[in-house]
């Protein structure tokens, strides 16, 4: 059964620190992965996707992360982080075919302290 | 292009009653999906609704039903609420290619249900 696994629960980082959140996933074919991140009380909004092509993606907020197909993993990474960064973030991974549902991650909250 | 759209926003109920929680897609997604969120379980799936049909189900007991209408808005309802159907209900919408899989879904500001 496909999965995803967010290893770290919370994360602190200081205010212009780099940021790498870790996604490491199961799926038995080559899936389409997402990471979205959630501020308090509001909806999930979209950072970036991979869909195929170049394995390193790009997407809003100065948010990038890497497809890695050997390692199953698919981390976020971000070169400086703001305090407006402060969220939870989730990886998801869906199919490139067929209509099965996403499949999401537990979370991970980042805390950023000055 | 205007967003996912949930009403309402806040819900309070009491236990033993229903509740009928309503979202419209963003124009021309015809797939939407519906997930509870609580700080202990995470993000769970409930269903998954296209072309008025529902396509997918999560592990969730039949007091949790929805549907969708022609226009592609869809509304899910909870019967006999429990104290443990507090929680935050996230809709997300997505377009459906030829082969019926859904691209990256998008999100509403979800319904915060309280149960008393």
């Amino acid at each position: 059964a496909q999965s995803v696994t967010q290893p770290d629960i919370h994360i602190t980082v200081s205010e212009g620190a780099s940021l790498e959140l870790r996604c490491n996933y199961s799926y038995g074919a080559t899936p389409y992965l997402f990471w979205y991140v959630q501020s308090p009380g509001q909806g999930l909004q979209l950072l970036l996707k991979y869909f195929s092509g170049d394995t390193l993606v790009q997407g809003i907020k100065g948010f990038e992360a890497e497809f890695k197909r050997s390692q199953s993993s698919f981390n976020l990474r971000k070169p400086s982080v703001h305090w407006s960064d402060a969220a939870e973030y989730f990886c998801a991974v869906g199919p490139l075919s067929g209509n099965t549902p996403l499949v999401f991650g537990k979370g991970t909250r980042l805390s950023v302290i000055a | 292009k205007a967003g996912v759209t949930q009403t309402p926003r806040y819900l309070i109920k009491t236990r033993g009653q229903q509740v009928t929680l309503s979202c419209s897609p963003i124009s021309g997604h015809r797939s939407v999906s519906w997930y509870q969120q609580t700080p202990g379980q995470g993000l769970q799936f409930l269903f998954e609704y296209f072309s008025e049909t529902q396509r997918n189900k999560g592990n969730f007991p039949g007091r949790f039903s929805g549907r969708q209408f022609s226009n592609s808005r869809s509304e899910m309802n909870v019967s006999t609420l429990e104290l443990g159907d507090s929680a935050l209900y996230l809709c997300a919408s997505s377009l459906i290619d030829w082969t019926g899989a859904s691209y990256e879904q998008y999100f509403g500001p979800g319904t915060r249900l309280t149960v008393t």
